[in-house]
């Protein structure tokens, strides 16, 4: 069976300082990978997405990337750190093809103070 | 555009109470769509979807028909449970890599 995990859990980081969150996934190949991030009391929005190996895809410009080094390895990164992009970060998998199902990590719980 | 509305909560029942969550949709094309419900503290987990029109979801005593007539699949259970308070965010994808969710309804039962 398909698993994926995230760490860390949670995450207390001063303004301006670096990020990196980890997501990896078992017990599957070539999967589509997603981040998403959740702010307090709101739904969710879709960061990047990745088809591939260094195929990474933005669907919302901020200070915040992502990268692919390995097949079931998902990052996200920033260089500097805002208050705003405190939240609750969420990885997801799904198969390659089609409307497929995402199935989602425990999550990251970041705070930026 | 392509989005998903949820009844705005927080919902609160009592335990063995009836559950409706109404999730309303529009969408550009003809879209798969899901609840997913999330626990304190976690992530997200796949409650149930559908297809097509007319499909029914099904898992946990939770139900939701996909219609497309009136673009609606709202979430039911006849008797919920204290362990069902949680948050529950319905979505729709219509083409690979791009879910949209609603902004989620949180229920707490009560005993």
């Amino acid at each position: 069976s398909q698993t994926i995990h995230q760490w860390p859990a949670t995450l207390v980081q001063p303004v301006g300082s670096p990020l990196s969150l980890e997501c990896t996934v078992e017990g599957t190949s070539n999967p589509n990978l997603y981040w998403y991030r959740q702010a307090a009391g709101r739904g969710l929005q879709l960061l990047f997405y990745s088809v591939g190996i260094g195929q990474i895809s933005s669907e919302v410009p901020q200070n915040l990337s992502a990268s692919r080094p390995q097949d079931r390895q998902f990052i996200l990164s920033s260089k500097k750190l805002l208050l705003s992009d405190s939240g609750f970060y969420l990885c997801a998998w799904s198969v390659t093809s089609g409307r497929e199902t995402q199935y989602f990590g425990p999550g990251t719980r970041l705070l930026v103070l | 555009g392509n989005s998903v509305t949820q009844m705005e909560g927080p919902v609160t029942l009592s335990e063995e109470a009836f559950l409706t969550i109404n999730c309303t949709y529009t969408a550009t094309g003809y879209p798969s769509l899901f609840w997913y419900v999330q626990y304190p503290g976690e992530g997200l987990q796949l409650l149930l979807k559908a297809t097509k029109a007319d499909d029914k979801g099904s898992n946990k005593g939770f139900e939701a028909t996909y219609r497309k007539e009136t673009t609606s699949f709202h979430l039911e259970k006849g008797s919920v449970q204290v362990s069902d308070s949680a948050v529950y965010f319905c979505a729709l994808i219509l083409r690979a890599n791009n879910l949209f969710f609603g902004t989620g309804t949180r229920l707490t039962v009560i005993p």
